[in-house]
């Protein structure tokens, strides 16, 4: 089954206490982004890649981090997370010249 | 500053009324406009999208109408249900991001009534 897959699902954590959400993909797809939805904002990118070990800033990237050392997996680094940062977080691939993306299940963050 | 701008904001319709859901546009570059519906707890899902080479495009109860000019879109749900109950995001795209860089409207909470 074609699945992206995000955790935690849930996560509460105290400010500056660097944290990590994973995100893995089975489809085989070089495009992974990272989107933080939040009410009457919609969903605005953090940081996008174009395939391993390319990555590129979104609309909001202050405050993260990613890596792409690998292609199924994107991970987001908050490395000192603040209350702003308090949000719900969505994974999304989509294959090279492809426009349908494929989101996960979303991570929702609660930084006191 | 939003690229694509969304409205309503939320929207009630009874059990076989017309939902109508607009967009507007800034970026002449934007060649794709897909709709996302997203049910709690789900993330987002691609419902119906549309190229601007065309006016309208119908997939069973939903429609975008989609206006070049006025770098406008919509979203029309026939008959609508409660089980359309979710939340719909607009987005656009170019050929040159291609699905990797969406920039998404606002939303818009959708409730049907029984």
């Amino acid at each position: 089954e074609a699945q992206v897959t995000q955790n935690p699902r849930y996560l509460i954590t105290v400010t500056g206490k660097k944290l990590t959400v994973t995100c893995s993909q089975n489809m085989n797809h070089e495009y992974m982004s990272w989107y933080r939805q939040d009410p009457g904002l919609g969903l605005r990118q953090i940081y996008y890649s174009m395939n391993v070990e390319v990555t590129d800033k979104g609309d909001v990237p202050e405050g993260y981090k990613v890596s792409r050392k690998e292609k199924r997996n994107f991970p987001l680094i908050l490395e000192s997370p603040s209350p702003n940062q308090t949000s719900l977080y969505f994974c999304a691939t989509s294959r090279s010249g492809g426009r349908e993306a494929f989101f996960g299940q979303g991570t929702r963050l609660t930084v006191v | 500053q939003q690229q694509v701008k969304q409205s309503p904001q939320s929207l009630i319709v009874q059990k076989g009324g017309i939902s109508i859901i607009n967009c507007a546009y800034e970026n002449t570059a934007f060649d794709y406009f897909p709709w996302y519906q997203q049910f709690p707890g789900k993330g987002p899902a691609l419902l119906i999208a549309i190229r601007p080479d065309v006016s309208e495009k119908k997939e069973g109860r939903f429609t975008i109408s989609f206006n070049k000019s006025a770098k406008q879109f919509s979203l029309h749900i026939m008959d609508s249900q409660p089980g359309d109950s979710a939340t719909y995001f607009c987005a656009a795209s170019n050929r040159e991001t291609s699905g990797s860089r969406l920039t998404f409207g606002e939303g818009t909470q959708l409730t049907v009534n029984p």
